[in-house]
């Protein structure tokens, strides 16, 4: 069965702290992606990456970065976390070309981060 | 400016009836639409997708309907059931996917 899956399923971080956030898939797909989940605002992509070693800012990458070492796994990282930086974070990914042929992203259970 | 537009924040519905989800879009280059469900606590999973050289697209209980020249599509969920409950994304593929605001469906008992 296809699986992705999100170290923490619920983190709580205090300002300026670093955070990790960490996404394995086991599916052998070339493309990962992080996104975050908000109330009125939907979901919305901070990077992405389609290979290892490489990253694509999405349309809100500030205050985040990202790394991408090994093919499975792929981590997004808060420097220095922010109030508003708290969310529902979501980590998915698919194969090289995926959608639209399969339409598909396989998704994580997310990751929900507060910061005080 | 919003590429995806789901202008309905929520809907309700009795369990059997019609539930319709809405969903607009502003770029006509676009040819790949999909919709997904989440339940709270969980992960988005796909649930249907239409290509734009189709105006039709059915699995089971769900349609997804396409008007190209409306830049429109809608999501038919019949009957709907009390499990259907959940938040539905419409999204749309240029390079990567661009989900809309999501519309939270509650189908009652």
């Amino acid at each position: 069965d296809v699986k992705v899956t999100q170290s923490s399923r619920y983190l709580v971080k205090r300002t300026g702290e670093k955070v990790f956030l960490e996404c394995v898939q086991d599916m052998d797909h070339e493309n990962m992606f992080w996104y975050r989940q908000d109330p009125g605002l939907g979901l919305r992509l901070i990077y992405f990456s389609y290979d290892v070693k490489m990253k694509e800012k999405g349309d809100i990458p500030e205050g985040y970065s990202v790394s991408r070492e090994k093919k499975e796994r792929f981590s997004l990282i808060l420097e220095s976390a922010s109030t508003n930086q708290t969310s529902m974070y979501l980590c998915a990914s698919n194969v090289a070309g995926g959608a639209p042929s399969t339409g598909e992203l396989f998704f994580g259970e997310g990751s929900r981060l507060t910061v005080l | 400016d919003q590429q995806v537009k789901q202008n309905s924040p929520s809907l309700s519905v009795q369990e059997g009836r019609i539930s319709i989800l809405n969903c607009d879009y502003t770029n006509s280059m676009f040819d790949y639409f999909l919709w997904y469900k989440k339940y709270p606590a969980e992960g988005p999973t796909f649930l249907i997708s239409i290509s734009s050289i189709k105006d039709k697209n059915e699995d089971g209980r769900f349609t997804v309907f396409l008007n190209k020249s409306a830049k429109h599509l809608s999501l038919h969920i019949v009957p709907s059931q009390p499990g259907d409950s959940a938040v539905y994304f419409c999204a749309v593929w240029s390079g990567n996917l661009i989900f809309g605001k999501g519309t939270k469906l509650s189908v009652k008992p």
